[in-house]
Formats: C-alpha cells, structure tokens, sequence
C-alpha cells in the first residue's frame, strides 16, 4: 500500500491552463515536500510546508497542507512548457524519505 | 547545497552481472540514501547508507542483491548484483541533513540491463 497517493498520475494540457495536482495520505505528516524532477535529472526540492492549513506560493506555484496534515495540494496558474516535469509529493517517516506516486505533466504550446 | 557526482551516468550491462554505483559529495553530509526509479514511476527507497557499518535496507530489498558501502561521510557505492533485466532502472543517490530536511539528488544512473 503506498502512503503517499497523487492524482492524477498524467495530465497533458495546453500552455495558459490552470492545474491542481492532489497528494493524500490516512497518515499524519510533520511536513510534506514537493519536488520537480525534469528527465535525466535527480527530483529538486521545491517547497516544505510544515503549519496544517499553510499555504505557499512560489511565482505561479500554490502549495497547501490540509489541516489535519494529512494531505497537500500543488495548483498551477497560467502553466508554461517549461513547468513539464514529473510532480512529486514526499513525506518523512521517522527517518526516511518516501515518495508519492508522481504526476507527470505535459504542458503544451 | 552539496553537489553530488554520482557515475555512471549510464550503462548497458548483460544479465547476470554486477554494476557498482559510485555517489561522491562535496561535503560531509549526514544521511545518504539510494532510491530506484523504474521506468515512469516514482521513487522508491532502497537503503540508508550508514557511516562506516551496514546498511539500512527497506522491505523487498537485500544485502545479497544491492550491497552498499559508506566508508566516510562524503562517499557511498551501491552495487546491483546479478543483473536481471527487472534489475533496469534510474538509481538515484541522495544527501540530507536530518529528518524533515531537504534531500539533495545526483542526476541518477540509468541502468538498462540485457
């Protein structure tokens, strides 16, 4: 059973678009992460959201953590080609990093 | 943040045979892990790299099939053993600080066994 589920798992769009990419979970997280990864490159950090209800921005990236901390969602404004790439949501247990299950976004010009 | 090398990039390896994976940073750090990737999936962990004793293997993951050293706070290898063509994958090394911190990834090593 993965601990981290994202939906959707693909998302293909046209460039303008807005988008919401979803990471839950039954467990309860100190924080949850966000990564980028591009191909043929390890995942970048993009933000950690620690506070249940925070929200974050970055440019046209809004995160926020559920409450309960226990879910985060990543919506995009006005997506560009450039923003393609693989999304994943990642969460501490004790002390390893796990993974979402990933969505992998196509944006078109 | 630290800068990793991580070699090869790539290989092509028959079954049956063995690769070892270097991961080399630019500074002391105090986790190290190894993550695999399988084509168009997400990451999954397979070992924490422990300083100087054995490492910390997750479930479905062995010793005998993924032998990992770290013989300093800068340095790891992981070895896929007896290549099988199920063994194909993107590894990736990966760097921390403590528990809630960011991880720091090498660009991974495509692995395409035959």
């Amino acid at each position: 059973t993965q601990l981290l589920e994202q939906s959707p798992q693909f998302l293909s769009i046209q460039e303008g678009e807005n988008l919401t990419v979803y990471c839950n979970s039954s467990s309860v997280f100190s924080s949850l992460q966000w990564y980028r990864q591009e191909p043929g490159e390890g995942p970048v950090l993009l933000v950690t959201v620690v506070t249940g209800g925070e929200v974050k921005k970055l440019k046209r990236l809004t995160f926020q953590f559920g409450d309960a901390r226990k879910d985060s969602s990543l919506h995009i404004t006005a997506a560009q080609p450039g923003d393609t790439g693989l999304y994943l949501c990642a969460g501490w247990v004790t002390d390893k990093l796990i993974f979402g299950t990933g969505t992998r976004l196509q944006v078109f010009p | 943040s630290a800068v990793i090398s991580q070699k090869p990039s790539r290989d092509i390896c028959q079954r049956g045979t063995s690769l070892t994976i270097q991961c080399q940073v630019d500074s002391q750090v105090t986790m190290m892990f190894w993550y695999r990737q399988q084509p168009g999936q997400s990451l999954t962990l397979i070992a924490t790299a422990n300083q100087g004793s054995e490492a910390t293997y997750e479930s479905g993951f062995v010793i005998d099939k993924f032998p990992i050293s770290r013989p300093n706070l800068t340095f790891s290898t992981l070895t896929v053993s007896n290549m099988s063509p199920e063994d194909s994958s993107i590894y990736l090394c990966s760097v921390g600080s403590g528990p809630n911190s960011p991880l720091h990834f090498g660009n991974g090593t495509r692995l395409t066994v035959t």
